[in-house]
């Protein structure tokens, strides 16, 4: 079954440094996802990505952040100058149609999630 | 000092018995529904989903039900097994309206032997 991989699974950085968290989303879906979970809370959304623009982002998404589809494959989210509450899972998720007009499990597919710790 | 989350509502029950998870959403425009499984470690995962012009949908040992009114929904899984184990959470689409795929508040749930 098709997967969206991420990497890294866990990487501790030192606040105010920069981060790039990778996924290569499932090969045949057009939009993409970044979510994040701070511990023990919910899953909260980033930012969409469609036709290699940013569709979506959320009032969290703010100039520290940035996405990227810099080839066929990867999908990409930097955090520039990392600070401690950025310490979360971000989840990266693909789908082959926006979300919501396609059914079941087509809706959106997540990956295992990249742990960030900001010391 | 590392910063403590929020306690998730825990619901447990033993197994073989049914279990009923509930969610209120936030968006009445909302027209798209969906529950998500989450194992420690994992990312979420697709268990099922209904559309507002439904009130209620079955799956495998899941139904979800549907109540427009009060903005309510509820995941019910017959004869409960460990591997159900595992947080799940609602999430609400609002088609049309930008398509963003919001969660909701997540249940522990913890099957018991």
């Amino acid at each position: 079954e098709p997967e969206v991989t991420q990497t890294p699974s866990h990487q501790v950085t030192q606040m105010g440094q920069e981060v790039i968290l990778r996924c290569v989303p499932i090969s045949n879906h057009l939009y993409f996802y970044w979510y994040r979970q701070i511990l023990g809370q919910k899953v909260e959304f980033l930012v969409s990505f469609y036709n290699n623009e940013i569709s979506e982002k959320s009032e969290i998404f703010d100039d520290q952040f940035s996405v990227e589809r810099p080839d066929g494959s990867n999908f990409t989210l930097k955090i520039r100058s990392t600070k401690l509450e950025d310490s979360a899972m971000y989840f990266c998720a693909s789908s082959l149609r926006l979300a919501g007009t396609g059914s079941g499990a087509n809706v959106l597919t997540f990956g295992a999630g990249s742990r960030l710790t900001v010391l | 000092g590392e910063s403590v989350g929020l306690h998730l509502p825990t619901l447990s029950v033993q197994e073989g018995d049914n279990s009923i998870i509930n969610c209120a959403y936030s968006n009445s425009a909302s027209d798209y529904f969906i529950w998500y499984k989450q194992e420690s470690g994992k990312g979420p995962q697709f268990i099922i989903d209904i559309r507002s012009n439904m009130d209620k949908r079955q799956g495998q040992r899941v139904t979800v039900l549907l109540n427009k009114t009060v903005k309510h929904l509820s995941l019910q899984i017959a004869a409960t097994q460990p591997g159900d184990s595992a947080v799940y959470f609602c999430a609400e689409i609002l088609t049309g309206g930008g398509n963003k795929l919001t969660f909701g508040t997540g249940t522990q749930l913890k099957v018991e032997l």
